[in-house]
C-alpha cells in the first residue's frame, strides 16, 4: 500500500467543519483514496473514498489535489459522535487487504 | 447493525486454551475479512477469505486458523493462547475481492481475554 502520513491528532469545535489532511505522495495513477473512521472500540466505518475528482456523500466530502499527492476529508458540521480515529489508506493495485496505519485521532469538543 | 455478526461479543478464557470466534459476513457478501487490534498495535490485518477459499494472508501466527464455509459463515480459531492473544478480533466483508472492493463492512469485534 501507498504510505499515508496523518497528524496524530486535530481537536475541532462542535459545530464547525473538520478538515483532516493525509499525505500519500507515493500514489500510483489507478489507486484510490479510502477514508475509514473507528469510534472508541467499535468496528471501523467506512466514509467515502476517491481517485481524482473531489466526492460527496451523505457523511462527508474528499478533497483530492490535482497531483493527488495529498488529499482532505472534511466533516462539514461536527458533532460530538464524530470523535474518532479517522484512518487515510491507499491500497495496493494488486492487493485485496485494507492495511490501517495509526490516523488521525479527532476530538471534537463542545 | 451492520449487518456482519460477530459472536461471540466477549470471551475470556486461559492460556493455553483454543476458542473459536464467529463472522456471518451482511447478506450477499463473499469475501470476508478478519483483522486484530491490540492496544499496542493497532489494527493488523490476519486473513481473508473469498467464496470459501483463502484469498490473501497477512500477519496470522501459525497458531491461528481460518475458514470460510459453504454458507459463507467463517471461523477463526486461535490455540495454545497466550496473554498476547489478548485483543479485539474484528471481522468485515464485502461483496467480492479485487479492485474497487475496499468499502468494507465491519462488525462489532470479539473481545478475546486470556488470563
Amino acid at each position: 500500500d501507498a504510505k499515508t502520513t496523518q497528524p496524530t491528532s486535530m481537536d475541532c469545535a462542535e459545530g464547525r467543519a473538520a478538515n483532516l489532511p493525509c499525505n500519500h505522495s507515493t500514489i500510483s495513477g489507478n489507486e484510490y483514496v479510502y477514508w475509514y473512521r473507528q469510534i472508541h472500540s467499535q468496528g471501523p466505518q467506512y466514509i467515502i473514498h476517491g481517485l481524482k475528482n473531489n466526492e460527496t456523500n451523505e457523511m462527508a466530502s474528499l478533497i483530492i489535489t490535482e497531483d493527488r499527492k495529498s488529499s482532505t476529508l472534511i466533516l462539514p458540521h461536527a458533532t460530538l459522535r464524530d470523535t474518532a480515529v479517522y484512518y487515510c489508506i491507499v491500497p495496493s493495485y494488486n492487493t485485496d487487504k485494507l492495511i490501517f496505519g495509526t490516523g488521525t485521532r479527532l476530538q471534537v469538543f463542545p | 447493525d451492520s449487518g456482519v455478526t460477530q459472536t461471540p461479543k466477549h470471551l475470556i478464557t486461559a492460556t493455553g486454551q483454543r476458542v473459536t470466534l464467529r463472522c456471518s459476513p451482511r447478506s450477499g457478501d463473499l469475501s470476508v475479512y478478519w483483522y486484530q487490534q491490540s492496544l499496542d498495535q493497532g489494527l493488523q490485518f490476519l486473513i481473508q477469505y473469498y467464496n470459501g477459499e483463502e484469498r490473501a494472508k497477512g500477519n496470522i501466527l501459525e497458531r491461528f486458523s481460518a475458514q470460510q464455509f459453504p454458507d459463507l459463515h467463517s471461523e477463526l480459531n486461535l490455540s495454545s493462547l497466550e496473554l498476547g492473544d489478548s485483543a479485539l478480533y474484528f471481522c468485515a466483508s464485502s461483496p467480492r475481492t479485487g479492485r474497487f472492493n475496499y468499502g468494507y463492512t465491519f462488525g462489532s469485534g470479539t473481545r478475546l481475554t486470556v488470563v
